[in-house]
């Protein structure tokens, strides 16, 4: 089955500085790769994600970036803000069929004002 | 709006008493998902169903049963049998068809008293 690595467990930068959460998958179908941001007491929520077909994917200050070869895929946040301090999660899946995605366990993001 | 929505928030349970999670979704999503979320752990799949009247167990089905009757609606009992229930529970919903990403309801928290 497919395993997925998550580095680092926690993560602390001032504000204004950039944040690169990294994931590691097992499995060469897995071919759909999603980015969770949950905050404290609510559930997670999808941010971004890419397709195997991409290399990389932008929406204003965050960005994921995929090696295929690799096998290895990362979330990059600029200019972080303290209301980006949260727990994000990446998965991996193939998309389509039963669908069920392996998590990472987490990266809690701490941004100091 | 459109969501999933997940009650009671907080649930307090007493040694041997089953108790009963609602989740209710009004996005017309065929495929709905429990979670399990322990600190550190990551996000651990309990069942899931992808039709009315269907459903699979995921990696910890053993103390939690389940029921779809209606596609809005995937509740999950916690049974006395599971001996370890304090934990955050996650209800997740799914397209597949614009998007292969989650949406999440916003947890129950289960506590044994």
């Amino acid at each position: 089955g497919e395993n997925v690595e998550q580095h680092p467990s926690t993560l602390s930068v001032q504000e204004g500085d950039s944040a690169v959460i990294k994931c590691t998958y097992s499995d060469s179908a897995s071919n759909y790769f999603p980015w969770y941001k949950q905050e404290l007491g609510k559930g997670p929520q999808l941010i971004i994600d890419i397709r195997s077909n991409v290399g990389e994917k932008k929406d204003q200050r965050i960005a994921v970036t995929l090696n295929k070869t690799a096998k290895h895929f990362s979330l990059h946040i600029t200019e972080t803000q303290p209301e980006d301090s949260a727990v994000y999660f990446c998965a991996a899946s193939r998309a389509g069929g039963s669908y069920i995605p392996t998590f990472g366990r987490g990266t809690s993001l701490i941004v100091h004002p | 709006d459109g969501g999933i929505t997940q009650s009671p928030k907080y649930l307090f349970r007493k040694e041997g008493q089953n108790v009963t999670l609602s989740c209710e979704q009004n996005l017309n999503h065929d495929a709905m998902y429990w979670y399990r979320q322990d600190p550190g752990q990551g996000l651990r799949l309990i069942y899931y169903s992808q039709i009315v009247n269907d459903f699979q167990k995921g990696d910890i089905a053993e103390g939690y049963s389940v029921s779809r009757e209606k596609k809005e609606s995937f509740p999950l009992t916690v049974t006395s049998a599971q001996k370890n229930p304090t934990a955050f529970y996650l209800c997740a919903s799914l397209s597949g068809s614009t998007t292969y990403g989650y949406t999440f309801g916003s947890g129950t928290r289960l506590t044994v008293v």
